[in-house]
């Protein structure tokens, strides 16, 4: 899998966008991109995925940039539910099989009041 | 909406004895995950299992551990003899329903293994 980069800790005021940011500057034309979260040792959620397109879904919108060598989540009203660790993944588009979920250290959002 | 489910939430058990940790993925996946988080750390692959065999295991799957789907729902993770180094949260997931394309894991609650 390629190596992402995400800043260790993020605050955002509840009610604004919070947009985490990505790099995965050495992902392959088969890769995608995966965003999970994980609220204080619950499990891991899923939130979102895509290749290259924008995606956009009831939780949160993916913004990949063109050269796909970034991305970035975004929360578009934050609330006190949205602490958590978010995870950015780059997994390889399947390929009839399943891949293992490697977790990095991830970006600890604290949503303020 | 389906989910992960595991039981139990919390286990605490003397250190030498036996667990196990049971799962019920969501219902038309076909693929079945354990992970661990050792408090304060990233959370870890442990195992896969497709069609009643395992996959893959990381070096932490050792003899110790082994899995199991002993009927059409339950998929088990048993620790044979467990170790102060065992305590951790373990995450159950399940993918692919048949004929999806994506391999998008979903993962339950968690069971909080506590050795003592």
């Amino acid at each position: 899998d390629a190596k992402t980069t995400q800043p260790t800790s993020m605050d955002c005021a509840e009610g604004r966008a919070a947009n985490l940011p990505c790099n995965h500057s050495t992902i392959s034309g088969n890769e995608y991109v995966y965003w999970y979260r994980q609220i204080h040792s619950q499990g891991p959620q899923y939130i979102i995925h895509g290749l290259k397109n924008n995606e956009t879904n009831e939780m949160a919108s993916l913004i990949i940039t063109e050269d796909r060598k970034s991305s970035t989540l975004i929360l578009p009203h934050a609330t006190l539910r949205d602490t958590a660790v978010y995870y950015c993944i780059v997994r390889v588009l399947d390929s009839g099989g399943y891949q293992k979920v490697t977790f990095g250290t991830g970006t600890k959002l604290q949503v303020i009041p | 909406e389906p989910e992960v489910t595991q039981t139990p939430s919390h286990q605490v058990t003397q250190m030498g004895q036996e667990v196990i940790l049971r799962c019920v993925p969501i219902s038309n996946h076909l693929y079945f995950y354990w992970y661990r988080q050792i408090l304060g750390q990233k959370v870890e692959f442990l195992v896969s299992f497709y069609n009643n065999e395992i996959s893959e295991k990381s070096e932490i799957f050792d003899d110790q551990f082994s899995v199991e789907r002993p009927d059409g729902s339950n998929f088990t993770l048993k620790i044979r003899s467990t170790k102060l180094e065992d305590s951790a949260m373990y995450f159950c997931a399940s993918s692919r329903p048949s004929g999806a394309t994506m391999d998008t894991q979903y993962f339950g609650p968690g069971t909080r293994l506590t050795v003592l």
